[in-house]
């Protein structure tokens, strides 16, 4: 069974720009949530969307959003880009809520 | 969800074995507890997770005392290739996965030849 793809896997990007990443989750699975990683922060979570429902969602601002599609494909944006968006951006996907899988993430740099 | 105390960093060599322990004092009824293996520009990996007592899998151990105030992951005769950062989780199973998994500073394991 294939993993959690994620893309891209690398991105640049200049302060002020908009960028869309996607998440294409475990066959079978409906929930995927978003994570961002940083050195400073560690992994902080986003959002969770299943069934094409935000159904959770952490303490970030609205610049950060998403959706999910009905085939559980996941895309999240974020408008207006800061330079402290510079992370990893995690996606993971579960049938369940503890066990998490995760994709190989996509690198942000805002510059 | 509860929140967890782990040891920043520890250092071993290779085909010792190591225990990670991790602190939960406010772990509720219905929390499991779940670790996680992450390197470097990877996301997270899914190692373990146990409610009571002792789970083993193929990878490794999960020992959780009878007040499960704490667990420890015990990874048997370790390699370099278990360099890496393990997290421990606390919170319920429940399909929702609400707040997401709360990821703490976790541990970074260091493995010497």
């Amino acid at each position: 069974k294939a993993g959690v793809t994620q893309t891209p896997r690398y991105l640049i990007k200049t302060r002020g720009q908009q960028v869309t990443l996607s998440c294409s989750p475990i066959s079978g699975h409906r929930s995927v949530s978003w994570y961002q990683q940083t050195p400073g922060q560690g992994l902080q979570f986003l959002f969770e969307y299943f069934s094409e429902t935000q159904r959770n969602k952490g303490n970030f601002p609205g610049r950060f959003s998403g959706r999910q599609f009905s085939n559980s494909r996941s895309e999240m944006n974020v408008s207006t880009l800061e330079l402290g968006d510079s992370a990893l951006y995690l996606c993971a996907s579960s049938l369940t809520g503890n066990e998490q899988f995760f994709g190989p993430g996509t690198r942000l740099t805002v510059l | 969800l509860a929140k967890t105390t782990q040891p920043i960093s520890m250092d071993s060599y290779e085909g010792q074995e190591v225990n990670i322990t991790c602190s939960h004092n406010n772990i509720a009824t219905n929390d499991y507890i779940t670790w996680y293996q992450q390197f470097p520009s990877q996301g997270p990996r899914f190692i373990i997770q146990g409610y009571k007592t002792k789970v083993t899998n193929e990878v490794a151990s999960l020992f959780i005392p009878a007040d499960r105030k704490s667990s420890t992951l015990s990874l048997p005769r370790v390699s370099l290739s278990d360099t890496a950062v393990y997290y421990c989780l606390v919170g319920d199973d429940s399909g929702g996965g609400a707040d997401g998994l709360t990821f703490g500073k976790g541990t970074h394991l260091i493995i010497q030849p």
